[in-house]
């Protein structure tokens, strides 16, 4: 069954460090995608970065970057030179199969606390 | 600015209420989804819609019902409402073009309160 989880509830980190923030997930599909986006404290969804699983390169957007571990199933999202806009919720997804016709499901979520 | 349009952004009702949350899509998606997020949660999927057919359901509950119209707006039906049905519900559109790769845009939610 597909399923993403985030084990980290949530992380302080000081500001200018990197941050690595955790997914594992599980499907049987050998075709899946997956997502991270951001929340911050005013509610709206931001998408960060995305991974397909037939990608041979990690995935990088300006300072996110998405370490890829197929065998081990996790998609960790990392963030260089953390920033105080950084501090925020950020949730990892995944949808299965080829085409955009198909459900996208979250994990739980990490809190992330940037310390000045 | 997404492009999703979700309204209304607050709504505060009495239990056993029945509600509706409407959301436009960006223009050209054919895919809908629905979210709900309680308090300091996470996502919690409860239906898919694409070109105006069900295409995936979550833990939705039989109280809620969902449509999408040949517009490609839909509209979430939440009825006898209970308390624990306040919580901030998020609709999303995805673009047909970009296959498994399109990302979800998201809307400014519905704050739904019952009180």
């Amino acid at each position: 069954a597909q399923k993403i989880t985030q084990t980290q509830p949530g992380m302080f980190v000081q500001e200018k460090e990197a941050v690595t923030l955790d997914c594992t997930y599980d499907t049987s599909d050998p075709s899946y995608g997956l997502f991270w986006y951001k929340q911050p404290s005013s509610g709206e969804m931001i998408f960060l970065i995305y991974q397909g699983s037939y990608d041979q390169q990690n995935a990088t957007e300006g300072r996110y970057s998405l370490n890829f571990q197929k065998a081990r199933k996790s998609a960790n999202l990392v963030i260089s030179a953390s920033q105080l806009g950084d501090s925020a919720m950020y949730f990892c997804a995944m949808r299965e199969g080829y085409s955009s016709a198909s459900k996208i499901i979250f994990g739980s979520g990490t809190r992330l606390s940037i310390r000045p | 600015d997404s492009g999703v349009t979700q309204t209304p952004k607050h709504l505060i009702t009495a239990t056993g209420q029945r509600v509706t949350l409407r959301c436009s899509p960006r223009s050209g998606d054919l895919s809908v989804y629905w979210y709900q997020q309680s308090l300091d949660q996470g996502l919690q999927f409860l239906i898919q819609y694409y070109n105006g057919e069900e295409r995936a359901k979550g833990n939705i509950l039989e109280r809620f019902s969902a449509q999408q119209f040949p517009d490609l707006h839909s509209e979430l039906n939440l009825s006898s409402l209970e308390l624990g049905d306040s919580a901030l519900y998020f609709c999303a559109s995805s673009s047909q073009l970009q296959g498994a790769s399109a990302e979800a845009f998201f809307g400014q939610g519905t704050r739904l309160t019952v009180v």
